[in-house]
Protein backbone atom coordinates (compact mmCIF):
# COMPACT_ATOMS: atom_id res chain seq x y z
CA UNK A 1 0.00 0.00 0.00
CA UNK A 2 1.58 2.68 -1.49
CA UNK A 3 1.88 6.11 1.15
CA UNK A 4 1.63 9.72 0.00
CA UNK A 5 4.94 10.35 -2.35
CA UNK A 6 6.94 13.78 -3.00
CA UNK A 7 9.37 14.78 -5.12
CA UNK A 8 12.11 16.18 -5.33
CA UNK A 9 13.13 15.30 -1.81
CA UNK A 10 15.46 18.25 -2.08
CA UNK A 11 15.55 21.45 -4.07
CA UNK A 12 17.95 24.32 -4.64
CA UNK A 13 16.97 27.60 -5.70
CA UNK A 14 18.07 31.14 -6.31
CA UNK A 15 15.79 33.88 -5.70
CA UNK A 16 13.28 34.90 -8.22
CA UNK A 17 12.97 32.05 -9.45
CA UNK A 18 10.08 29.57 -9.87
CA UNK A 19 9.87 26.02 -8.28
CA UNK A 20 7.43 23.00 -8.60
CA UNK A 21 6.73 20.19 -6.11
CA UNK A 22 4.87 17.13 -6.74
CA UNK A 23 2.63 14.84 -4.67
CA UNK A 24 1.11 11.58 -5.56
CA UNK A 25 -1.76 11.05 -2.53
CA UNK A 26 -1.68 7.65 -0.58
CA UNK A 27 -3.52 4.99 -2.94
CA UNK A 28 -7.81 5.61 -2.25
CA UNK A 29 -7.54 8.99 -0.98
CA UNK A 30 -8.96 11.62 -3.51
CA UNK A 31 -7.76 15.32 -1.40
CA UNK A 32 -4.51 16.84 -1.24
CA UNK A 33 -3.15 19.67 1.58
CA UNK A 34 0.04 21.37 1.38
CA UNK A 35 1.67 22.75 4.37
CA UNK A 36 4.94 24.55 5.02
CA UNK A 37 7.15 24.10 7.66
CA UNK A 38 9.65 26.50 8.14
CA UNK A 39 12.80 25.39 10.84
CA UNK A 40 11.64 25.09 14.56
CA UNK A 41 7.62 25.73 13.62
CA UNK A 42 4.46 23.79 12.86
CA UNK A 43 2.99 22.86 9.36
CA UNK A 44 1.87 26.03 8.13
CA UNK A 45 -1.75 25.07 5.73
CA UNK A 46 -0.76 26.14 2.13
CA UNK A 47 -4.04 25.08 0.53
CA UNK A 48 -6.49 22.01 -0.05
CA UNK A 49 -7.68 20.57 -3.85
CA UNK A 50 -10.33 18.21 -3.85
CA UNK A 51 -12.13 17.07 -7.21
CA UNK A 52 -9.19 18.98 -9.22
CA UNK A 53 -10.62 22.10 -7.48
CA UNK A 54 -8.56 24.62 -5.11
CA UNK A 55 -11.19 24.07 -2.07
CA UNK A 56 -9.50 25.85 1.02
CA UNK A 57 -6.99 28.44 1.05
CA UNK A 58 -4.14 29.83 4.22
CA UNK A 59 -3.28 33.16 4.29
CA UNK A 60 -0.12 32.77 1.52
CA UNK A 61 0.52 35.18 -1.44
CA UNK A 62 -0.55 34.33 -4.77
CA UNK A 63 2.70 33.34 -5.53
CA UNK A 64 1.60 30.16 -4.42
CA UNK A 65 -0.51 28.22 -6.39
CA UNK A 66 -1.50 24.35 -7.26
CA UNK A 67 -3.23 22.28 -9.48
CA UNK A 68 -5.09 18.64 -8.92
CA UNK A 69 -5.23 16.08 -11.69
CA UNK A 70 -7.35 13.62 -12.90
CA UNK A 71 -5.52 10.90 -10.89
CA UNK A 72 -5.83 12.96 -7.96
CA UNK A 73 -1.76 13.68 -7.87
CA UNK A 74 -1.05 17.73 -7.09
CA UNK A 75 1.89 20.16 -7.66
CA UNK A 76 2.69 23.25 -6.02
CA UNK A 77 3.80 26.17 -7.89
CA UNK A 78 5.74 28.81 -6.45
CA UNK A 79 6.67 32.11 -8.28
CA UNK A 80 9.50 34.57 -7.71
CA UNK A 81 10.93 32.73 -5.01
CA UNK A 82 11.86 34.85 -2.01
CA UNK A 83 14.67 33.80 0.99
CA UNK A 84 11.75 33.43 3.25
CA UNK A 85 10.11 30.38 1.26
CA UNK A 86 12.68 28.38 2.36
CA UNK A 87 10.89 25.82 4.05
CA UNK A 88 9.78 21.96 4.68
CA UNK A 89 7.05 21.59 2.38
CA UNK A 90 4.60 18.94 3.35
CA UNK A 91 1.70 17.30 1.25
CA UNK A 92 -0.71 15.39 3.12
CA UNK A 93 -4.00 12.98 1.38
CA UNK A 94 -6.99 12.09 2.77
CA UNK A 95 -10.18 10.18 1.82
CA UNK A 96 -13.11 12.69 1.78
CA UNK A 97 -16.09 12.57 3.50
CA UNK A 98 -13.79 9.98 5.55
CA UNK A 99 -13.33 9.62 9.95
CA UNK A 100 -9.90 9.27 9.33
CA UNK A 101 -6.77 11.68 9.40
CA UNK A 102 -4.58 12.81 6.46
CA UNK A 103 -1.22 11.28 5.53
CA UNK A 104 1.72 13.07 5.39
CA UNK A 105 4.24 12.87 3.12
CA UNK A 106 8.30 12.95 3.63
CA UNK A 107 8.04 16.40 2.08
CA UNK A 108 10.42 18.50 0.13
CA UNK A 109 13.03 20.77 1.42
CA UNK A 110 13.46 23.66 -0.62
CA UNK A 111 16.81 25.98 -0.05
CA UNK A 112 16.47 29.44 -1.29
CA UNK A 113 20.28 30.90 -2.13
CA UNK B 1 -7.71 34.25 14.58
CA UNK B 2 -7.26 30.08 15.14
CA UNK B 3 -4.70 29.39 17.41
CA UNK B 4 -2.76 26.71 18.81
CA UNK B 5 0.27 26.34 21.56
CA UNK B 6 1.92 23.42 22.69
CA UNK B 7 4.06 23.55 25.75
CA UNK B 8 6.82 23.11 26.78
CA UNK B 9 8.69 23.87 23.56
CA UNK B 10 11.50 21.78 24.38
CA UNK B 11 11.83 18.97 26.48
CA UNK B 12 15.09 16.35 27.39
CA UNK B 13 14.45 13.43 29.90
CA UNK B 14 15.86 10.28 30.28
CA UNK B 15 14.68 6.40 29.47
CA UNK B 16 12.26 5.44 31.85
CA UNK B 17 10.92 8.94 32.64
CA UNK B 18 7.82 9.94 31.95
CA UNK B 19 6.75 13.45 30.02
CA UNK B 20 3.63 15.11 30.08
CA UNK B 21 3.35 17.36 26.64
CA UNK B 22 0.30 20.24 26.73
CA UNK B 23 -1.71 21.70 23.58
CA UNK B 24 -4.43 24.59 23.98
CA UNK B 25 -6.46 25.83 21.39
CA UNK B 26 -8.92 28.63 20.71
CA UNK B 27 -10.71 27.84 17.65
CA UNK B 28 -14.57 28.59 16.51
CA UNK B 29 -16.29 25.27 15.99
CA UNK B 30 -14.09 23.25 17.11
CA UNK B 31 -13.87 19.52 15.75
CA UNK B 32 -11.21 17.18 16.75
CA UNK B 33 -8.01 17.15 17.89
CA UNK B 34 -5.04 15.22 16.89
CA UNK B 35 -1.51 14.60 17.46
CA UNK B 36 1.51 13.95 15.10
CA UNK B 37 4.92 12.12 16.01
CA UNK B 38 7.52 13.95 13.65
CA UNK B 39 10.79 12.30 13.65
CA UNK B 40 12.98 13.10 10.63
CA UNK B 41 10.39 13.93 7.81
CA UNK B 42 6.72 13.15 7.70
CA UNK B 43 4.76 13.57 10.76
CA UNK B 44 3.00 10.48 11.67
CA UNK B 45 -0.58 9.70 12.98
CA UNK B 46 -0.81 9.19 17.26
CA UNK B 47 -4.38 10.00 18.46
CA UNK B 48 -7.34 11.65 17.11
CA UNK B 49 -9.69 13.01 19.61
CA UNK B 50 -13.53 14.00 19.66
CA UNK B 51 -15.92 14.84 21.75
CA UNK B 52 -17.04 11.00 21.74
CA UNK B 53 -14.00 10.21 22.49
CA UNK B 54 -11.74 12.24 24.73
CA UNK B 55 -9.19 9.42 25.46
CA UNK B 56 -7.18 7.43 24.03
CA UNK B 57 -4.29 4.82 24.36
CA UNK B 58 -1.81 3.05 22.46
CA UNK B 59 1.11 1.10 24.19
CA UNK B 60 2.41 3.67 26.68
CA UNK B 61 1.37 6.67 25.24
CA UNK B 62 -2.03 8.21 25.96
CA UNK B 63 -4.05 11.64 25.32
CA UNK B 64 -7.08 13.04 27.09
CA UNK B 65 -9.06 15.78 25.51
CA UNK B 66 -10.49 18.66 27.92
CA UNK B 67 -13.26 20.42 26.19
CA UNK B 68 -13.84 22.70 29.06
CA UNK B 69 -10.54 24.12 29.36
CA UNK B 70 -9.53 23.94 25.58
CA UNK B 71 -6.88 21.43 25.82
CA UNK B 72 -4.75 18.22 25.37
CA UNK B 73 -2.38 16.30 26.89
CA UNK B 74 0.02 13.86 25.30
CA UNK B 75 1.72 11.28 28.33
CA UNK B 76 4.41 9.26 27.83
CA UNK B 77 5.59 6.52 30.40
CA UNK B 78 8.74 4.29 30.44
CA UNK B 79 10.09 6.88 27.69
CA UNK B 80 12.41 5.51 24.93
CA UNK B 81 15.14 7.04 23.19
CA UNK B 82 12.73 6.31 20.38
CA UNK B 83 10.91 7.90 21.18
CA UNK B 84 12.90 11.51 20.38
CA UNK B 85 11.26 13.09 18.34
CA UNK B 86 8.85 16.49 17.73
CA UNK B 87 5.46 16.07 18.39
CA UNK B 88 3.12 18.57 17.00
CA UNK B 89 -0.79 18.77 17.76
CA UNK B 90 -3.71 20.25 15.26
CA UNK B 91 -6.76 21.15 15.30
CA UNK B 92 -9.82 20.59 12.68
CA UNK B 93 -12.52 22.84 12.61
CA UNK B 94 -16.16 21.65 12.00
CA UNK B 95 -18.20 22.85 9.26
CA UNK B 96 -17.23 22.65 5.29
CA UNK B 97 -15.37 19.31 4.19
CA UNK B 98 -13.96 16.52 6.59
CA UNK B 99 -10.54 16.97 7.58
CA UNK B 100 -9.84 20.23 5.80
CA UNK B 101 -7.39 22.82 6.93
CA UNK B 102 -5.15 21.26 9.66
CA UNK B 103 -4.24 24.23 12.48
CA UNK B 104 -0.96 23.10 14.28
CA UNK B 105 0.69 24.58 17.34
CA UNK B 106 4.77 24.63 17.04
CA UNK B 107 5.37 21.47 18.44
CA UNK B 108 7.38 19.85 21.40
CA UNK B 109 10.72 18.44 21.27
CA UNK B 110 11.51 15.39 23.11
CA UNK B 111 15.10 14.50 23.62
CA UNK B 112 15.51 11.13 25.58
CA UNK B 113 18.87 10.52 26.37
CA UNK B 114 20.09 7.06 27.33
Amino acid sequence: DAGVTQSPTHLIKTRGQQVTLRCSPKSGHDTVSWYQQALGQGPQFIFQYYEEEERQRGNFPDRFSGHQFPNYSSELNVNALLLGDSALYLCASSLERSNQPQHFGDGTRLSIL
Amino acid sequence: EDKVVQSPLSLVVHEGDTVTLNCSYEVTNFRSLLWYKQEKKAPTFLFMLTSSGIEKKSGRLSSILDKKELSSILNITATQTGDSAIYLCAVVKAGGTSYGKLTFGQGTILTVHP
